[in-house]
């Protein structure tokens, strides 16, 4: 069945150092991939996607991710992280059987310490 | 602009009762659809459409049925509540473009309603 592993349930870095939050997906063909973040008590905002274009995508807030058919896996990025980051983030899919309907991941909690 | 509105923003109910989430959005977008977020689990789609007439089942539809009159609104109906339906629940919709690559484009979210049943 297809689906999408965030492979991390929380993530916790410092201010300033890098971000990496992983996702894999398994699907025969090439989907449609997103990210999306989720501030406390509000609904989802994307941040980027990939749709067959370029593999390196860059996003809203200094996000980016590639996207590595080989590896089936579409890692989002952040040099530097700020403490405005903190959210859940929700790596994202489009199904085989029907591009209309997304399937998404369990998300993955960043905490940015100071 | 508005964006997604969703009405209520918190509702209780009892095992058994019904009743209606409301969703809106201004932005023209054929595409709507409902998930539900629970704890570890992500969303997971409940109905979808894409266009006033058009509606089609998600991953988990059974206990909810949805309509779609007009392009503006989806509501999405709990025909009698059960405790496990206790959930976040979340409207978002979706320009589909030419409409013949499914969703591309970004989904623009509601603010979430939080739903609980006794």
């Amino acid at each position: 069945a297809q689906s999408v592993t965030q492979l991390d349930s929380h993530v916790s870095v410092s201010e300033g150092t890098p971000v990496l939050l992983r996702c894999n997906y398994s699907s025969s063909y090439s989907p449609s991939l997103f990210w999306y973040v989720q501030h406390p008590n509000k609904g989802l905002q994307l941040l980027l996607k990939y749709t067959s274009a370029a593999t390196l995508v860059k996003g809203i807030n200094g996000f980016e991710a590639e996207f590595k058919k080989s590896e089936t896996s579409f890692h989002l990025t952040k040099p530097s992280a700020h403490m405005s980051d903190a959210a859940e983030y929700f790596c994202v899919v489009t199904r085989m059987d029907s591009s209309y309907k997304l399937i998404f991941g369990s998300g993955t909690r960043l905490l940015v310490r100071p | 602009n508005a964006g997604v509105t969703q009405t209520p923003k918190f509702q209780v109910l009892k095992t058994g009762q019904s009743m209606t989430l409301q969703c809106a959005q201004d932005m023209n977008h054929e595409y709507m659809s409902w998930y539900r977020q629970d704890p570890g689990m992500g969303l997971r789609l409940i109905h979808y459409s894409v266009g006033a007439g058009i509606t089609d089942q998600g991953e988990v539809p059974n206990g909810y049925n949805v309509s779609r009159s007009t392009t503006e609104d989806f509501p999405l109906r709990l025909l009698s509540a059960a405790p496990s339906q206790t959930s976040v629940y979340f409207c978002a919709s979706s320009d589909l473009g030419r409409g013949l690559a499914g969703v591309t484009g970004e989904l623009f979210f509601g603010e979430g309603s939080r739903l609980t049943v006794l």
